[in-house]
């Protein structure tokens, strides 16, 4: 089993929809969680840090379930711009050792 | 200002060239990584210094050789590299090495092995 599992993907939606990605994560003792976005050919950028509170930022929303193991991204209102690649990312405090899901490919159509 | 910079963005080198890439951030962090993305793939950890220290190698072969001059510069000096290593390669830089602490990428250089 995978340390950090995302949904396969990929995503085809129109604009406009609402899409959610999950996430589930293995290691119990994980410390912090992140979503990361990455656009074909570019680096990394970090998206979202996510809170067990559950934490918004515009028309993004993240959710973190502790007991379950279990992240969340969902994006409102898609845009074409949103088309990336999203990457669920858990830190399990070993040194700053990042550990990645396999990424969920998003495409949003005019 | 979160800005990691890497220099070259584009590399193309043969088998018997020597080479390096590098990494240059601004922002104070003391934690600073390289990482190996191969296409459709996430990021893969190679090395990570803390505090201009190497504290974590992934195994990596040794003709990938990290060099963290001072606390701002991360090198990778390449040497005898194969195909299969062709890949686009990033730095990253955080606070610390802390399980809250962001990372941040540089844009990365795309490297070719002929």
């Amino acid at each position: 089993r995978k340390e950090v599992e995302q949904d396969p993907g990929p995503f085809n939606v129109p604009e406009g929809a609402t899409v959610a990605f999950n996430c589930t994560y293995s290691n119990s003792a994980s410390q912090s969680f992140f979503w990361y976005r990455q656009d074909c050919r570019k680096e990394p950028k970090l998206l979202m840090s996510v809170y067990s509170s559950g934490n918004e930022d515009g028309r993004f929303t993240a959710q973190l379930n502790r007991a379950s193991q279990y992240i969340s991204l969902l994006i409102r209102d898609s845009k074409l711009s949103d088309s990336a690649t999203y990457l669920c990312v858990v830190n399990y405090n070993q040194g700053g050792k990042l550990i990645f899901g396999q990424g969920t490919e998003l495409s949003v159509k005019p | 200002d979160t800005e990691v910079t890497q220099t070259p963005k584009h590399l193309v080198m043969g088998m018997t060239n020597k080479k390096s890439l590098k990494c240059e951030q601004h922002m104070g962090h003391r934690a600073m990584y390289w990482y190996k993305q191969k296409a459709k793939k996430p990021p893969e950890l190679m090395f990570v210094y803390s505090y201009e220290k190497l504290s974590i190698n992934e195994s990596v072969p040794s003709r990938f050789s990290p060099e963290c001059p001072n606390s701002s510069l991360l090198n990778l000096h390449l040497h005898a590299l194969q195909p299969e290593d062709s890949a686009l390669y990033l730095c990253a830089s955080s606070q610390d090495r802390a399980g809250w602490d962001t990372q941040y990428f540089g844009p990365g250089t795309r490297l070719t092995v002929l």
